[in-house]
């Protein structure tokens, strides 16, 4: 099976700060990547798949990079509703979906 | 838009089996890939499994002895069955739409609310 790893597992910032999820596969996956946000109490919501398409409707200061084993999660300015958890996931369609541990992005 | 819904029992006892049902509104289930995913209190996200519209199943190694999914594509539903659960299977279980984006691969675009399920006696 191929494990998702991300870092930092939780990381506090700021209204307007510039963060960074990063999320490590433990074999390539190409860009069979996609990120996305959870808020307490409700479902997970799609924001970057192919490892950096956005999904329709998200913002523009999401961003996602990266290819083979090594993503990142970028938003660019961080905003009020942006305090979330954001999981990564492996989306290969031939292998078993799996995600990562989560990064809880906490206000500072 | 297309909506998810799941429904069952909010609680089962050990070594039964938990039944979900997803019913899908606002769109048609056909040529879709339909998951199930979990997310115990204050954990990650497990994926359980998904089904096509034409019945073929995957399902994660770790659960496939204990799954069984099926979908009516009449009533515009898909369903979950996981035998024999223990403690360890009490968790939110989302239903959730397979959207694929060919050699690009795969996402979870639309997701039901989640329900909670207990396993204690």
């Amino acid at each position: 099976d191929i494990q998702m790893t991300q870092s930092p597992s939780s990381v506090s910032a700021s209204v307007g700060d510039r963060v960074t999820i990063t999320c490590r596969a433990s074999q390539g996956i190409s860009s069979w990547l996609a990120w996305y946000q959870q808020k307490p109490g409700k479902a997970p919501k799609l924001l970057i798949y192919a490892a950096s398409s956005l999904q329709s409707g998200v913002p523009s200061r999401f961003s996602g990079s990266g290819s083979g084993t090594d993503f990142t999660l970028t938003i660019s300015s961080l905003q009020p509703e942006d305090f979330a958890t954001y999981y990564c996931q492996q989306a290969n369609s031939f292998l078993m979906y799996t995600f990562g541990q989560g990064t809880k992005l906490e206000i500072k | 838009q297309v909506q998810l819904q799941e429904s069952g029992p909010g609680l089962v006892k050990p070594s039964e089996t938990l039944s979900l049902t997803c019913t899908v509104s606002g769109g048609s289930i056909s040529s879709y890939y339909w998951s199930w995913i979990r997310q115990p209190a204050g954990k990650g996200l497990e994926w359980i499994g998904r089904i096509y519209t034409s019945g073929s199943t995957n399902y994660n190694p770790s659960l496939k002895s204990r799954v069984t999914m099926s979908v009516d594509t009449s009533k515009n539903q898909f369903s979950l069955k996981l035998s024999s659960v223990t403690a360890a299977d009490t968790a939110v279980y989302y239903c959730a739409r397979v959207v694929r984006f060919g050699e690009l691969g795969d996402a979870f675009d639309i997701w039901g609310q989640g329900t909670m399920v207990t396993v204690s006696s």
